[in-house]
């Protein structure tokens, strides 16, 4: 199977701060990487798919973006609205997995 | 507007048998793969199964391998999980996802609750 290390486990940021979320994959995805938004008590929602496409109506602030298999979400211009936990996920090959989650507080 | 409305969850003793469905609205539902995916509860996401557009094959992990069982029914716009045998660990939330782009879930419902308990 393949291993997604993400991290931090958690951080806090100011309103208008730039943050990144990154992820290692244990292998090569070919950019088959996603990325979704979890609001408390919500449901995930689609953020990035294939590292860097962003989903219709999400706002540009959020972009992906790959080293080899290292895979990064930045935020920019942190708004309140942000605050959630933020999971990757590889889409490359089964079973598909997802990374532990990145918490992520607006001071 | 795209809508995955689940139903099913409750208590169910180990060992049990439990049935969740999904209705979905807002799109052609046979055009699309389907999944499942779950939340144990304060814990991550683990995908738990997937099905074709015409529900000619179906994906599990080793997790779940030959107790659940994915199915759909493009009449009636409904997704289904069998889930067999369960076991505490299979306490989670478990969410109905539209796959579009090969498992990418662009579309969510709110989760259904299963607690197996004794």
């Amino acid at each position: 199977d393949i291993q997604m290390t993400q991290s931090p486990a958690s951080l806090s940021a100011s309103l208008g701060e730039t943050v990144t979320i990154e992820c290692l994959a244990s292998e090569d995805i070919y950019s088959n990487l996603a990325w979704y938004q979890q609001k408390p008590g919500k449901s995930p929602q689609l953020l990035i798919y294939d590292a860097s496409s962003l989903q219709d109506g999400v706002p540009s602030r959020f972009s992906g973006s790959e080293s080899g298999t290292q895979y990064s979400l930045e935020i920019n211009s942190l708004q309140s609205e942000d605050a959630a936990t933020y999971f990757c996920q590889q889409h490359h090959d089964y079973p598909f997995t997802f990374g532990s989650g990145t918490k992520l507080e607006i001071k | 507007e795209v809508q995955l409305v689940e139903t099913g969850g409750g208590l169910v003793q180990p060992g049990r048998s439990l049935k969740l469905s999904c209705v979905a609205s807002g799109f052609t539902f046979n055009n699309y793969w389907m999944s499942w995916t779950r939340q144990a509860p304060g814990k991550g996401l683990e995908w738990v199964a997937s099905i074709t557009n015409s529900g000619g094959s179906t994906y599990y992990p080793d997790s779940v391998k030959g107790r659940f069982t994915i199915s759909r029914d493009n009449a009636q716009n409904t997704l289904y999980l069998q889930m067999n045998s369960l076991r505490s660990e299979d306490t989670a939330t478990y969410y109905c996802t539209r796959d579009d782009n090969w498992g990418v879930m662009d579309a969510w419902g709110q989760g259904a609750s299963v607690t197996v308990s004794s």
